[in-house]
């Protein structure tokens, strides 16, 4: 597609719910990141995969927090049992990878925990 | 890990002012970029800067990477120009984990 295209845009989900939030990324952009974005906050690095590898899940806030990312392109983040403190909104973004490759980001997925 | 700074951390123009916001990094990097989010929230990708300047119309920036800071300057501002403004790094030798500073938000008045 022309951008990075999250679904769905809005969710609402009742405490201790799982959720999934999908991030399709632009075609050919190897490498894929989540972020979180809390009202008024910056942007709080999650996950990052090159390929379907992910050689940096350090900013995963907790063990309910997992994602996956298959054949190199659509990537899923899950969120079990949410709390009300996982509210923000989820951000995906891609990049062709090597010099000059700017980050893309889609709209994002805001998640309210109620 | 790295720290990213940004400065002012708010900033009230009237339109057609200029103004430079600045951004610190604590490491040596190979990657700078420069984002605005918008009111709506949406991220732009301005600059992709790891050194030197470039300019795309009202906009430009420096990345003085041996003195580990960047510049974005806005010339004659416009109030589309509001929002909050980003950069983010990555470290040299990392495995490419875009850190992101903490923003400046920036308000054009009429």
């Amino acid at each position: 597609g022309a951008g990075v295209s999250q679904s769905p845009s809005n969710k609402v989900t009742e405490k201790g719910k799982d959720v999934e939030l999908r991030c399709d990324p632009i075609s050919g952009h190897t490498a894929l990141y989540w972020y979180r974005q809390s009202l008024g906050q910056g942007l709080e690095f999650l996950i990052y995969f090159q390929g379907n590898s992910a050689p940096d899940k350090s900013g995963l806030p907790s063990d309910r927090f997992s994602a996956e990312r298959t054949g190199g392109s659509v990537s899923t983040l899950t969120i079990q049992r949410t709390q009300q403190e996982d509210s923000a909104v989820y951000l995906c973004a891609s990049y062709r990878g090597g010099n000059n490759s700017p980050l893309h980001f889609g709209n994002g997925t805001r998640l309210t925990v109620t | 890990g790295i720290q990213v700074e940004q400065s002012p951390p708010d900033l009230i123009l009237q339109e057609g002012a200029n103004s430079t916001l600045r951004c610190n990094f604590s490491d040596s990097v190979n990657n700078l970029q420069w984002f605005h989010q918008n009111p709506w929230g949406q991220l732009i990708n301005l600059f992709y800067i790891p050194s030197g300047t470039k300019q795309n119309g009202r906009l430009s920036a420096t990345t003085v990477a041996t003195e580990r800071y960047s510049l974005l300057y806005i010339s004659s501002s416009q109030t589309t120009d509001s929002g909050v403004y980003f950069c983010a790094v990555v470290i040299t030798g990392t495995a490419s984990k875009l850190t992101f500073g903490t923003g400046t938000r920036l308000q054009v008045t009429l």
